[in-house]
């Protein structure tokens, strides 16, 4: 694909339940991000990857967030015990590498927590 | 601290106006800014600046960095009802993280 791919485009969960959110990265970015997106406030950064590694997890809200990334393509957060205040959008972006290179934004998974 | 402030938070012009949207920063190692352009969920980048006083261009679209005063300018010539959007500006810093750093937007609605 063209494109960075996310999915599911949009999730309805019940508080408590465990969510697993996915992001398809442009091929060949070696860099990934996350990025949340409440209603009404800006993009908060969550964690990156350079390749499979991920040297920064400070954006993390909680311990019940986690994310991995497998052969530097797709890459899953997941979101255990779901709380209402983690209803958002959660965009993910991909670029050539971190930093330098401006960065390509999927569609984004709207998450909401009854 | 907000490390990137963008003005106004939201602007009505009617189509034909010019438009300049305002992102100020500050980073302590800054590497690069920019431009997003958000409609629905997922921003669409715009532009990006490394070097001051270098205009880039895209259509009706121009974007500026001043590194000494720390700010950056989006320009809109000639304004569509399509260009009404939140206007995003993000900062990346010389850090391991390389994350960016968004401002809150600038919301852009074009009137007919």
């Amino acid at each position: 694909g063209a494109g960075v791919s996310q999915s599911p485009s949009n999730k309805v969960t019940e508080k408590g339940k465990d969510v697993e959110l996915r992001c398809d990265p442009i091929s060949g970015h070696t860099a990934l991000y996350w990025y949340r997106q409440r209603l009404g406030q800006g993009l908060e950064f969550l964690i990156y990857f350079q390749g499979n590694s991920a040297p920064d997890k400070s954006g993390l809200p909680s311990d019940r967030f986690s994310a991995e990334r497998t052969g530097e393509s797709v890459s899953t957060l997941t979101i255990q015990r779901t709380q209402q205040e983690d209803s958002a959008v959660y965009l993910c972006a991909s670029s050539q590498v971190a930093g330098l290179y401006e960065q390509y934004f999927g569609p984004g998974t709207r998450l909401t927590v009854t | 601290e907000d490390k990137v402030v963008q003005s106004p938070l939201s602007l009505v012009v009617h189509e034909g106006d010019t438009v300049t949207l305002n992102c100020s920063y500050e980073v302590t190692n800054f590497r690069s800014l920019l431009w997003y352009k958000q409609e629905k969920k997922a921003p669409t980048f715009l532009f990006m600046l490394t070097s001051s006083g270098i205009e880039k261009k895209s259509g009706r679209l121009s974007s500026i960095l001043d590194k000494k005063e720390l700010f950056s300018i989006l320009n809109i010539t000639a304004t569509q009802t399509g260009d009404s959007a939140i206007y995003l500006c993000a900062v990346v810093e010389k850090t391991g993280a390389n994350n960016l750093f968004f401002g809150t937007g600038t919301r852009l609605t074009v009137i007919p």
